[in-house]
């Protein structure tokens, strides 16, 4: 499964809203991951079966989607927000990412 | 849960390397545990994932013939053992987490070692 991500990067100001796509070349149902990575850091799980937050991260952050599209929010940017993040299918074996989409100011 | 890999460094075209990958902070026999690399300009990369018990490994294609996945539950620790090294080799490698080899997301990570391939 071929995950594609737009785009590739995006520049918001502090305080603005961040969305992020990811798109599956087939349906992955709702098994779909987002990370976010930050230089030199372990990558992070914010959000796994396409909408649910996973622990400890903040609710600014939301996902959306089935099938093969879907959606990542962050409603009000935030300094420590500016990462890459990546999507991911755990639907199909083996397990797929997105070449990732970069957000910085 | 605090994960930490250990073991890169530079190697030649066709050289070998052990990398490690220390956990503690949870029952680590009750995890699937993964490798997942990142190379320069591209994006994140399954590479292996090995069952809790370490019974089964399952590896990407292009690991499949040269690299090595296997754990030792006693002391916490994940291995990979790469041989036959190419320069697209070089990356961060992560070792990774899950509830099962598969159909769940990589719930934490390490902050990787690096590889480099080249002469």
């Amino acid at each position: 499964i071929v995950m594609t991500q737009s785009p590739a990067t995006l520049s918001v100001s502090p305080g603005e809203r961040a969305t992020l796509s990811c798109r599956a070349s087939q349906s992955v149902s709702s098994h779909l991951a987002w990370y976010q990575h930050k230089p030199g850091q372990a990558p992070r799980l914010l959000i796994f079966d396409a909408s649910i937050r996973a622990t400890g991260i903040p609710v600014r952050f939301s996902g959306s989607g089935s099938g093969t599209e879907f959606t990542l929010t962050i409603s009000s940017q935030q300094s420590e927000d500016f990462a890459v993040y990546y999507c991911h299918q755990y639907d199909h074996w083996p397990p797929t990412f997105g070449q990732g989409s970069k957000v910085d100011i | 849960v605090q994960i930490l890999e250990s073991g890169g460094g530079l190697v030649k075209p066709g050289g070998s390397l052990r990398l490690s990958c220390s956990a503690s902070g949870f029952t680590f026999s009750n995890y699937a545990m993964s490798w997942v690399r990142l190379a320069p300009g591209t994006g994140l990369e399954w590479v292996s994932t090995v069952s809790g018990s370490g019974a089964n490994t399952y590896s990407a294609d292009f690991a499949r013939d040269r690299f090595t996945i296997s754990r030792d539950n006693p002391t916490n620790t994940l291995y990979l053992q790469m041989s036959s090294l190419r320069a697209e080799d070089t990356a961060l490698y992560y070792c990774a987490r899950t509830v099962a080899v598969a159909a769940t997301p990589f719930d934490s990570w390490g902050p990787g070692t690096l590889v480099s391939v080249s002469s």
